[in-house]
């Protein structure tokens, strides 16, 4: 199976905030790496698929990139509406899988 | 818009079979993969796995053994069976379609909100 590890796990954000996720691959996984947004009790949400490719609907405040192994979900400037966990998960190869989640809260 | 939608039982015994149906509305599920995700509480995600329109199967290597992925292109619906439960089966069971572009990528998109079943005596 691969292996996705997203750093850090959680992050304190103010709004207006840039904020950085990074998310790893265990092997080379080209560009198919999706990005989720989950909200407490809700199901997840996608933000950023292939990589790069914001969803349609999604603030182009999100922004994705990478290849290969490493790839970087970035929120320009955090708004309130951001704060939620967001999940990394490849779609190379089955099973797919996804990163452990990192938690953005309020500083 | 395309809305998913899972039911079925909250609650199962511990070595029965946890059985859910997810209602597609929006689109016809005679197209794209629909899968079954899981997230037990406190936890990450974990993929079950999908059956494409056509009827065809993969799942989960760690599941393997215990699950069954259904189609009823009758009533637009497609079901989880998972068998022989333990309480490490208590979870949030999520559907969602497996959707891929003209590209060649695939993303889960949209999914349901998400039923909690617990496994317990």
């Amino acid at each position: 199976d691969i292996q996705m590890t997203q750093s850090p796990s959680s992050l304190s954000a103010s709004v207006g905030d840039r904020v950085t996720i990074t998310c790893r691959a265990s092997q080379t996984i080209s560009s198919y790496l999706n990005w989720y947004q989950q909200k407490p009790g809700k199901a997840p949400k996608l933000l950023i698929y292939a990589a790069s490719n914001l969803q349609s609907g999604v603030p182009s405040r999100f922004s994705g990139s990478g290849s290969g192994t490493d790839f970087t979900l970035t929120i320009s400037s955090l708004q309130p509406e951001d704060f939620a966990t967001y999940y990394c998960q490849q779609s190379y190869s089955t099973p797919y899988t996804f990163g452990q989640g990192t938690k953005v809260e309020i500083k | 818009q395309v809305q998913l939608q899972e039911s079925g039982p909250g609650l199962v015994k511990p070595s029965e079979t946890l059985s859910l149906t997810c209602t597609v509305s929006g689109d016809s599920i005679s197209a794209y993969y629909w899968s079954w995700i899981r997230q037990p509480p406190g936890k990450g995600l974990e993929w079950i796995g999908y059956i494409y329109y056509t009827g065809s199967t993969t799942y989960n290597p760690s599941l393997k053994s215990r699950v069954t992925i259904s189609l009823d292109t009758s009533k637009n619906q497609f079901s989880l069976k998972l068998n022989s439960v333990t309480p490490a089966d208590t979870a949030v069971y999520s559907c969602a379609r497996y959707y891929y572009d003209s590209t060649g990528y695939y993303y889960f998109d949209p999914w349901g909100q998400g039923t909690l079943v617990t496994v317990s005596s």
